[in-house]
């Protein structure tokens, strides 16, 4: 299987502020990587595919990068919308994998 | 709008068979693949399965020998079977579409949670 891990685990920031979230896979998977939004007691709601693609309806401040091992989801300005548990997820290969998670909490 | 909904028991006994329905609507139920996600209280996300609607199939291999996923294409269904349930299954269970075999999750049912428990 592949492996993915976040981090960090848990994200402090204020509103405002720009902060990034870090992927990395155990191996090669392209760009086959999406990212999800999780708030308590929801389903995970798709940001970014194929790394880098903005979901339609997501707004333009999320942005995702990287390509072989290394990825990341960046939000430009937070707002309080934004503090949630975000996913990434490999789809290279079966079975599918998703990193640990990363809770961004307010500062 | 594509919605997905999950339904079934939400207590099962351990050593027993879980049992969840997902109805598709909104949309069609061919030319896509339908999964199965599910979620421990607190933890993480793990991919159970998908099949496609002619029937084909894959599993994740941790959970293979315990699960089958079957559709019901007349009925917009597809439904998840785990056979020999510990406390371990125990968690919120996701129904969602990807448009490929080896693709993202663009719909999320809103989740269903389902409790081993004697």
């Amino acid at each position: 299987d592949i492996q993915m891990t976040q981090s960090p685990s848990t994200l402090s920031a204020s509103v405002g502020d720009r902060v990034t979230i870090t992927c990395r896979a155990s191996q090669s998977i392209s760009t086959w990587l999406a990212w999800y939004q999780q708030k308590p007691g929801k389903a995970p709601k798709l940001l970014i595919y194929k790394a880098s693609s903005l979901e339609s309806g997501v707004p333009s401040r999320f942005s995702g990068s990287g390509s072989g091992t290394e990825f990341t989801l960046t939000i430009s300005s937070l707002q309080p919308d934004d503090f949630a548990t975000y996913y990434c997820q490999q789809y290279n290969s079966f079975p599918f994998t998703f990193g640990q998670g990363t809770k961004l909490e307010i500062k | 709008q594509v919605e997905l909904q999950e339904s079934g028991p939400g207590l099962v006994k351990p050593s027993e068979t879980l049992s969840l329905t997902c109805t598709v609507s909104g949309g069609a139920i061919s030319s896509y693949y339908w999964n199965w996600i599910r979620q421990p209280p607190g933890k993480g996300l793990e991919w159970i399965g998908n099949i496609y609607y002619t029937g084909s199939t894959n599993y994740n291999p941790s959970l293979k020998s315990r699960v089958t996923i079957s559709v019901d294409t007349s009925k917009h269904q597809f439904s998840l079977k785990l056979s020999s349930v510990t406390a371990a299954d125990t968690a919120v269970y996701y129904c969602t579409r990807t448009l490929g075999m080896e693709d993202y999750f663009d719909y999320w049912g809103q989740g269903a949670l389902v409790t081993v428990s004697s």
